[in-house]
Order: structure tokens, then sequence, then C-alpha cells
């Protein structure tokens, strides 16, 4: 069974960093790309940040592009997000999802973790 | 950036009633995706490359469009289809969402 498990969310305040961690398993992790996607509380969906299956290419969303690093360790199945010079406007529940090995689909979902940023 | 605009916001529908979300696109879009997401869960993908169905979706559920012009029906509207459903672009580099249509049983 596939399973994506989050952690490493919190309070934190505005300006301070945080990294995220996702678990996985159930799959082999080296062979799919990986992506976060966040949800600001009421608000709807937004991607984050993707990496391919061997970490040479990472894609971010413009207003995270230089504070916010993705990266993975395929020896130990796990997927990071580094999240710098937080704002305010970070604030959701994070997603770590992985993308279907043959069509653009984010297949499977953690169950989210959620960041707050406050001072 | 795509901006997707979805319409309606919110709607209200009764059993067995025929349902369709729209989602336009700002510049033209080769496919559209839908993820179905329920209060307190996680979003879960429903519909991929305009109108295949993921695992698991009843066949009342369909995806159609193309350009910047998409759908999602629903027919013969179910109480467990209750939920919001976001539309979704595939186009590097900056993946989008449109903001959602939250659908609920009458």
């Amino acid at each position: 069974e596939v399973q994506l498990v989050e952690s490493g969310g919190g309070l934190v305040q505005p300006g301070r960093s945080m990294k995220l961690s996702c678990a996985a398993s159930g799959f082999t992790f080296s062979n799919y790309g990986m992506a976060w996607v966040r949800q600001a509380p009421t608000k709807g969906l937004e991607w984050v940040a993707t990496i391919s299956y061997d970490g040479s290419s990472t894609y971010y969303r413009d207003s995270v592009k230089g504070r916010f690093t993705i990266s993975r360790d395929n020896a130990k199945s796990t997927l990071y997000l580094q999240m710098n010079s937080l704002r305010s406007e970070d604030t959701a529940t994070y997603y770590c999802t992985r993308e279907h090995y043959v069509y653009p689909l984010w297949d499977y979902w953690g169950q989210g973790v959620m960041v707050t940023v406050s001072s | 950036e795509i901006v997707l605009t979805q319409s309606p916001t919110t709607m209200t529908a009764s059993p067995g009633e025929k349902v369709t979300i729209t989602c336009r696109a700002s510049s033209s879009v080769s496919y559209m995706h839908w993820y179905q997401q329920k209060p307190g869960a996680s979003p879960k993908p429903w519909i991929y490359e305009t109108s295949k169905l993921a695992s698991g979706v009843p066949d009342r559920f369909s995806g159609s469009g193309s350009g910047t012009s998409y759908s999602l029906t629903i027919n013969n509207m179910e109480a467990e289809d209750a939920a919001t459903y976001y539309c979704q672009q595939w186009n590097y580099p900056s993946l989008t969402f449109g903001s959602g249509t939250k659908l609920e049983i009458k």
C-alpha cells in the first residue's frame, strides 16, 4: 500500500525557517517524481514545487523561488521541503504528492501537515 | 502563468440531476485534469487528460473539452458526489489549479 506521511510542520515566526519531510513507503520511491501542493485555510489548492525522480530537475512556483528548496533522499525514500524567509501567506496545509509514472497526475497524496507563520 | 476560472463557485444539485462544472483557461492547454476533495480529507485524482477517469471513479462522471474550455459532468448526481472539484493544468514551469467548485446535495 502506498503511503506518504508528512512531518515537520507547526508554528513559526515570519522570516524564520522550517523543513518538512515526507516519508514514502509501498512503492519504489526512486522511480517517481514528487511534488508539494499546499492549501491555505478555507482556500483552494496551490502547487508549490516538483522534483524529478532522480533529483536532477526541480520546478517552483514564482512566489517561493529563492526561498523554498525541494529535495529528496532516495536511499531513505524521503522527500523534503526546506522553507526559508517564511511569510504569513505561506500559512497552509502542505501535501506531499506522487506523480503518476506515465500520466500528468498526482495519484497519491499524504494526509497533509499544517504550517502556520505568525508572530 | 495560466489562470483557470471555474464556474459556478458553488452549486446545489438534487439526487439524479445532471451536473456540469466548467473550467476556462486564460491560454490554450493540451489537457485538463480534475481533483475531488471532501472536507477534512486530502484531494483525490478524479479525471485526467481531460476525459480519463481515475481509478475507482464511477462512470457517471465524464470530462470533455479542448483549448481553453473544459468541463466535468455528473450524470445522475448521488449524495457521495458532494465535494469540491478543482480543475488543474499541467504545463511546466507553472502548474495551476482553478479556485474550485463546491457541489452540495439538496
